[in-house]
């Protein structure tokens, strides 16, 4: 059974301070997706990493891939309000196209 | 950017009804369509997996003849929920990969609210 875990589930943190949010997977790919999701809505796309040691960044989030460790990596710098939401990882296995959820991370971000 | 359309975005049903959830793609075709199910505070879940022309390919443990799928044209799918309970209450969401961009991306529908009585 494919795997998709998120540390931790729920964050609670302060402006301005740094955390890192992690998502675990159980097959082998190459292709991880972050997404946000607010409360009511559907997914708003984040970041595609599409290769080993791949990084992107975009305002005060970065995520990484290390597809060796099948570990994504989603960081937080200097949190600010507008970033509290639920973040989700997904993975696409080798072998097919289907995107497979993380359990996802609840984000409140606390003036 | 893509964008994947959902109708209706709210319907409430009683139970033993059936109810119809349209999923478009309006500026590119999609030869395959996702659906998920996402229950509150908790992951979207994979039910199916929605073919142009052909079945559509239902996770386990998804019951195919209860949440009938159907993609009858390259923008359009559309997911039946047959005989609805009151645990078929959920956030459905519809997602649609562009196989034409470089990479890969699913462009996700903005959802369903499916509230049975």
């Amino acid at each position: 059974e494919l795997k998709v875990e998120q540390n931790p589930l729920f964050l609670s943190m302060q402006e301005g301070k740094n955390y890192t949010i992690y998502c675990n997977y159980s097959t082998t790919s190459d292709r991880l997706y972050w997404y946000r999701q607010d409360p009511g809505k559907s997914l708003e796309s984040l970041f595609v990493l599409l290769s080993n040691g791949a990084v992107k960044q975009e305002g005060r989030l970065m995520a990484s891939l290390d597809t060796k460790a099948r570990l994504s990596t989603l960081h937080i710098t200097a949190a600010v309000h507008d970033l509290s939401a639920t973040y989700f990882c997904a993975v696409v296995p080798l072998t097919g196209n289907q995107f497979y959820f993380g359990t996802g991370t609840s984000l409140t971000v606390i003036p | 950017g893509a964008v994947v359309s959902q109708h209706p975005s709210r319907v409430i049903c009683k139970s033993g009804t059936s109810v119809k959830i349209e999923c478009r793609s309006l500026d590119f075709q999609a030869t395959t369509m996702f659906w998920y199910r996402q229950f509150p505070k908790q992951s979207l879940m994979l039910m199916a997996t929605s073919n142009e022309g052909s079945k559509a390919t239902y996770e386990q443990g998804v019951e195919k003849d209860k949440f009938l799928i159907n993609h009858a044209s390259l923008t359009l799918s559309t997911l039946t929920v047959t005989s609805a309970h009151p645990e078929d209450s959920s956030f459905y969401i519809c997602s649609a990969p562009d196989f034409s961009s470089s990479t890969d991306t699913q462009y996700f529908g903005p959802g369903t609210r499916l509230t049975v009585l």
